[in-house]
């Protein structure tokens, strides 16, 4: 069965500073993998999607992640974080045992920027 | 529309009511998902409709969960007899393709549910 992990509940950064959020998957046969972001009182939107065309997949806001098979990683990283990038983030990978293609999601890292 | 929307976006009711949540997907999008946010358990899949079926409804919480679809469009998740542990967030989603696509899914920006 597919499994997501996302190390740190919490990421604080200065405005300006690398943003690194951490996500490993577990999956028996080749993922589909998406992080989304969730702003307060709001929906989840798409920030990116792997589906194995390019390793380096580059998203919405600046935001970009590299997926790594022998880590069985999907981190997502932006170079310079800008206050509004203040939300909670989650990494998920598409569920293939139950044949009904839901996601399965990370428990979420929530981004905090300091000024 | 142009996304995914849900109605109401917040509902209070008592203990023991019953609540019906609406989902008008994506126009087009064949399949349509219901999640559950809640603190303590994340985000959790409920059931999924591929057009008007939902061929595995073993997602949803208890008996007192139901969905349907008609139409091929719009969703309701009715929950019967509320619960406190009902309260939470429910999102719906939409996708463009059959389950194992690569397609993404869209998300509304939920109900939240409260019971007091």
């Amino acid at each position: 069965a597919q499994s997501v992990t996302q190390l740190g509940s919490h990421v604080s950064v200065s405005e300006g500073a690398l943003v690194l959020l951490r996500c490993n998957y577990s999956s028996s046969v080749p993922p589909y993998l998406f992080w989304y972001v969730q702003y307060p009182n709001q929906g989840l939107q798409l920030l990116l999607k792997y589906t194995s065309a390019a390793t380096l997949v580059k998203g919405i806001n600046g935001f970009e992640a590299e997926f790594k098979k022998s880590e069985t990683s999907f981190h997502l990283t932006k170079p310079s974080a800008h206050m509004s990038d203040a939300a909670e983030y989650f990494c998920a990978v598409t569920d293939y045992g139950g044949s009904q293609g839901n996601l399965i999601f990370g428990k979420g890292t929530k981004l905090s920027v300091k000024p | 529309g142009a996304g995914v929307s849900q109605s109401p976006s917040n509902k209070v009711t008592e203990k023991g009511k019953d609540v019906e949540l609406r989902c008008d997907p994506i126009s087009g999008h064949t399949a349509l998902y219901w999640y559950r946010q809640s603190l303590g358990q994340g985000l959790e899949f409920l059931i999924y409709f591929q057009g008007n079926s939902a061929p595995d409804k073993s997602g949803l919480p208890s008996d007192r969960f139901s969905a349907e679809r008609t139409g091929g469009s719009v969703s309701t998740l009715t929950i019967q007899r509320t619960q406190q542990e009902d309260s939470a967030v429910y999102l719906c989603a939409s996708s463009s393709q059959f389950p194992g696509g690569n397609q993404p899914q869209h998300f509304g920006d939920g109900t939240r549910l409260s019971i007091l």
